[in-house]
């Protein structure tokens, strides 16, 4: 089966810093690759996601790349605020019938 | 769209019971769901999947006869934690392909339910 390996485990930064987190997969038929935030006791928060056909996407301060011959993609944060604090998920899955894989979670601490 | 809505969102049982868990699509056709379990500071791990009116199929190392699953219908799915035990305390929550819907692609998440055993 998938498994996503996801580093650091914990990452401060200060405030208005760029925030870099990686992941990698092992099943080359994967092709779909979401960004989950999540808060304590709250369910996990899209905020960003990434398809097997594109290399990168971004959203204003969010943005995730992906190289599929090296199996990995990564999440970048820029200007990061306060705000920004929370776990973070990497995940991977072949969409449709097979469930999403998860990474063991990034804490992100940006400090005011 | 593409709500899943889980219930209840906290629960706390005595050692020996059980407790029933429910996700439900309020607007779309669920025909798969996943169940996950995860641990304080953990990550979501995998349980079983669930299909509309077949067996879930349930991941290694997790006991089918302590977790049942229902799929009876294409809009809910339930998660029964049998003979409970301080050990089962985590937070389960509900996920929804949305691969397999007219909805696009992705996945939905019910609210979570926080399970405590006393």
């Amino acid at each position: 089966g998938e498994n996503v390996e996801q580093h650091p485990s914990t990452l401060s930064v200060q405030e208005g810093d760029s925030a870099v987190i990686k992941c990698t997969y092992s099943d080359s038929a994967s092709n779909y690759f979401p960004w989950y935030k999540q808060e304590l006791g709250k369910r996990p928060q899209l905020i960003i996601d990434i398809r097997s056909n594109v290399g990168e996407k971004k959203d204003q301060r969010i943005a995730v790349t992906l190289n599929k011959t090296a199996k990995h993609f990564s999440l970048h944060i820029t200007e990061t605020q306060p705000e920004d604090s929370a776990v973070y998920f990497c995940a991977a899955s072949k969409a449709g019938r097979r469930a999403l894989t998860f990474g063991s979670g990034t804490r992100l601490q940006v400090q005011p | 769209g593409a709500v899943v809505s889980q219930h209840p969102s906290w629960v706390i049982c005595k050692s020996g019971t059980s407790v029933k868990i429910e996700c439900r699509s309020l607007d779309f056709q669920a025909t798969t769901m996943f169940w996950y379990r995860q641990f304080p500071k953990q990550s979501l791990m995998l349980m079983a999947t669930s299909n509309e009116g077949s067996k879930a199929t349930y991941e290694q190392g997790v006991e089918k006869d302590k977790f049942l699953i229902n799929h009876a219908s294409l809009t809910l799915s339930t998660l029964t934690v049998t003979s409970a035990h301080p050990e089962d305390s985590s937070f389960y929550i509900c996920s929804a392909s949305l691969g397999l819907t007219t909805l696009g692609y992705g996945y939905t998440f019910g609210s979570g339910t926080r399970l405590t055993v006393v």
